[in-house]
């Protein structure tokens, strides 16, 4: 399976400060994206980084990819108490169409 | 701005009873995708679809279930014969064309409660 596996499992911070979440997959991709999910609701999409990228920016976020570890980061800097969500990395193989998903991290952030 | 949508939002049903899940993915997007979220626990990919056929399924996507676009807006998913374990959050979710896997659009997702 090529699913990616986060950790932690869950993270608790305060306002302000950095919050990363890492993401390991088990077979060569094609690009790994980041989903952020608050509590019963669907799906977002914060970021895709290619296989062939090492680090890419938006916003607060900043994501890495090491294809020779076979993972990823996430790093959501000056968190805010609307940070408070679910996070997912997903991967896209090669061949495939599917996107896998991980078990992702429950980051909760308090004011 | 173009967004997925899900009906219904949550539905109740016996064990046993055929279930159909309805999505309107957005209007220029050809890749197609039904996924489950067991309650807590992660996204789980059912099924992909484009032109008509399915592209890549699971080991969950089995004989009790069935995809189904019957028109050109609609994207469905039928489970023939509920079982306890179906009970889930099911999203539907839509991509352009394009040889890679890129950003999704999810729903909100549609609530299956099998009793």
């Amino acid at each position: 399976s090529q699913q990616g596996e986060e950790d932690p499992q869950a993270l608790s911070i305060q306002e302000g400060e950095n919050a990363t979440m890492n993401c390991s997959y088990k077979t060569s991709i094609n690009n790994l994206q980041w989903y952020r999910q608050n509590s019963g609701r669907g799906l977002v999409h914060l970021i895709l980084i290619r296989s062939n990228e090492r680090e890419k920016h938006s916003g607060r976020l900043r994501v890495t990819l090491d294809t020779s570890k076979k993972s990823s980061s996430l790093l959501i800097t000056a968190s805010r108490a609307a940070d408070t969500a679910s996070y997912f990395c997903a991967t896209a193989d090669q061949a495939g169409t599917a996107l896998i998903f991980g078990k992702g991290t429950t980051l909760s952030v308090s004011s | 701005e173009p967004e997925v949508t899900q009906t219904p939002s949550h539905q109740v049903t016996q064990m046993g009873q055929e279930v159909i899940l309805r999505c309107v993915p957005i209007s220029n997007h050809l890749y197609f995708y039904w996924y489950r979220q067991i309650l807590g626990q992660k996204v789980e990919f059912l099924v992909s679809f484009y032109n008509n056929e399915i592209s890549e399924k699971s080991e969950i996507f089995d004989d009790q279930f069935s995809v189904e676009r019957p028109d050109g807006s609609n994207f469905t998913l039928k489970i023939r014969s509920t079982k306890l374990e179906d009970s889930a959050m099911y999203f539907c979710a839509s991509r352009v064309a394009g040889g890679n896997t890129g950003e999704l659009f999810f729903g909100e997702g549609s609530r299956l409660t099998v009793l």
